[in-house]
């Protein structure tokens, strides 16, 4: 069965880099893109950013850009995502989601917890 | 601010119907884009209940049902069952800003 498992809870200072993992299994990992998508305490769904994992291609959601840096290693069958300069307000949980051709995400990691103290 | 606007809250008795509306624009939903929608329990992370518009992943209730018109679509529950109370997200994708969105987000509570 396909299964996203992420990284564990993180607790980061202000200025720092959080790297967070997704590894895969259950599928050939090459055929789909992942995303990248975090969820604020008490707040919504908000996307970051995709990754292909046949080739690398990759688009980040403006809001992002230039603080965040998508990759996947083939050879373990894991994305990764790294958030830089992180503020307090970047406080949330992180999940990864494998994505289908139409853009659903169907299947999703259990979620990673990233803290960042004021 | 999220281009998918949907209501905060929705509620209904059990075994009723109700509805979450997502409402776009003609560079999303009115585009022609697909829309997902996601139901999310507390503490949990996000589940696929519609893809394409309307169309049930296996294992997903056919009390479960999506349609789409226009700049707009919607996600129906019949039956409503105590198991439904969650949150609700719709999502698309937007070509303005070359970017998948997600809805605002509805709490269904089950009365």
């Amino acid at each position: 069965q396909v299964q996203l498992v992420q990284s564990g809870a993180e607790v980061k200072k202000p200025g720092a880099s959080v790297k967070v993992s997704c590894k895969a299994s259950g599928y050939t990992f090459t055929i789909y893109g992942i995303s990248w998508v975090r969820q604020a305490p008490g707040q919504g769904l908000e996307w970051m950013g995709w990754i292909s994992a046949h080739n690398g291609n990759r688009k980040s959601a403006q809001k992002f850009q230039g603080r965040v840096t998508m990759t996947t290693e083939t050879s373990t069958r894991t994305a990764y995502m790294e958030l830089r300069s992180l503020r307090s307000d970047d406080t949330a949980v992180y999940y990864c989601a494998r994505e289908e051709v139409d853009t659903a995400m169907v299947y999703w990691g259990q979620g990673t917890l990233v803290t960042v103290p004021a | 601010q999220s281009v998918l606007t949907q209501p905060p809250s929705v509620s209904g008795a059990p075994g009723q119907r109700v509805t979450i509306s997502c409402t776009g624009s003609s560079s999303n939903i009115g585009a022609g884009y697909d829309v997902h929608w996601y139901q999310q329990l507390p503490g949990t992370a996000p589940k696929v209940l519609i893809y394409g518009n309307n169309n049930r992943p296996s294992g997903v209730p056919d009390r479960f049902s999506g349609s789409k018109s226009g700049t707009s679509a919607s996600l129906a529950i019949t039956g409503l069952q105590a198991e439904d109370e969650a949150d609700y997200y719709c999502q698309s994708y937007d070509s303005s800003l070359s970017e998948r969105v997600f809805g605002t987000g509805t709490k269904v509570t089950v009365l």
